[in-house]
């Protein structure tokens, strides 16, 4: 079973569109994340959610906005993709909660737009 | 913020010689420094990681040292072999109660020369 499944794993897209990318961690994980790796292979925290409440937004554009049902899934949706948006985004969970632990990492979405 | 610098960007020995990846780190309450090893179009996957309270950590071929006074910590490899060839990233943490967030370097891609 995969403990990080985000999906989809490849998305192309036209300047303008609204995308969603979903991910769900089954690992009882309290803390969530999306990050962002670009082209040059820099891998940079967008937000963290711990039980369902957002901890971190760095400096994210608002066009980006996620989503947290539950503790098990964070969905990240993007309006008014640029071509600048184009990176891999990468999902991750980890215990959190003061615990230092090892982060889970989902196969990443590689967004492209056009 | 933590600020985590990363050298060399790139590095390329003969197979079977040794490889040393370093990391500085800025935020002196930092106490988990994970490696993590992101191989070709796959996500990134822990290899090793020291906490603040041990100098240093072996796992095989793989050795993590940590300098808390200097602040920075690097990554031993021994004995390379062609599949230890991938893109190595330090991240540096600090215990937070749910406000954790890992803070990455900027990658050192190894290649490994048969």
């Amino acid at each position: 079973d995969t403990a990080v499944s985000q999906t989809p794993k490849y998305l192309v897209t036209q300047m303008g569109n609204d995308k969603s990318i979903k991910c769900e961690q089954n690992l009882g994980h309290d803390t969530m994340y999306w990050y962002k790796q670009d082209s040059k292979k820099f891998l940079k925290i967008m937000f963290s959610y711990n039980n369902k409440e957002l901890i971190i937004n760095e400096t994210v554009p608002n066009r980006f906005s996620p989503k947290s049902p539950d503790k098990a899934h964070l969905n990240l949706h993007i309006n008014s993709l640029e071509l600048g948006d184009s990176a891999v985004y990468f999902c991750a969970s980890s215990q959190g909660a003061g615990m230092n632990t090892e982060a889970f990492f989902g196969q990443g979405t590689r967004l492209t737009v056009v | 913020g933590e600020n985590v610098e990363q050298h060399p960007s790139t590095l390329s020995v003969q197979e079977g010689d040794s490889a040393v990846i370093k990391c500085t780190y800025s935020d002196s309450a930092s106490n988990y420094f994970p490696w993590y090893k992101q191989e070709l179009g796959k996500r990134p996957q822990l290899i090793i990681d020291i906490r603040s309270n041990v100098g240093e950590k072996k796992d095989q071929r793989i050795a993590v040292t940590l300098n808390k006074t200097a602040k920075h910590f690097s990554l031993h490899i021994t004995e390379t072999q062609p599949e230890d060839s991938a893109v190595y990233f330090c991240a540096a943490s600090r215990s937070n109660f749910g406000n954790e967030k890992l803070t990455f370097g900027t990658g050192t891609r190894l290649t490994i020369i048969p």
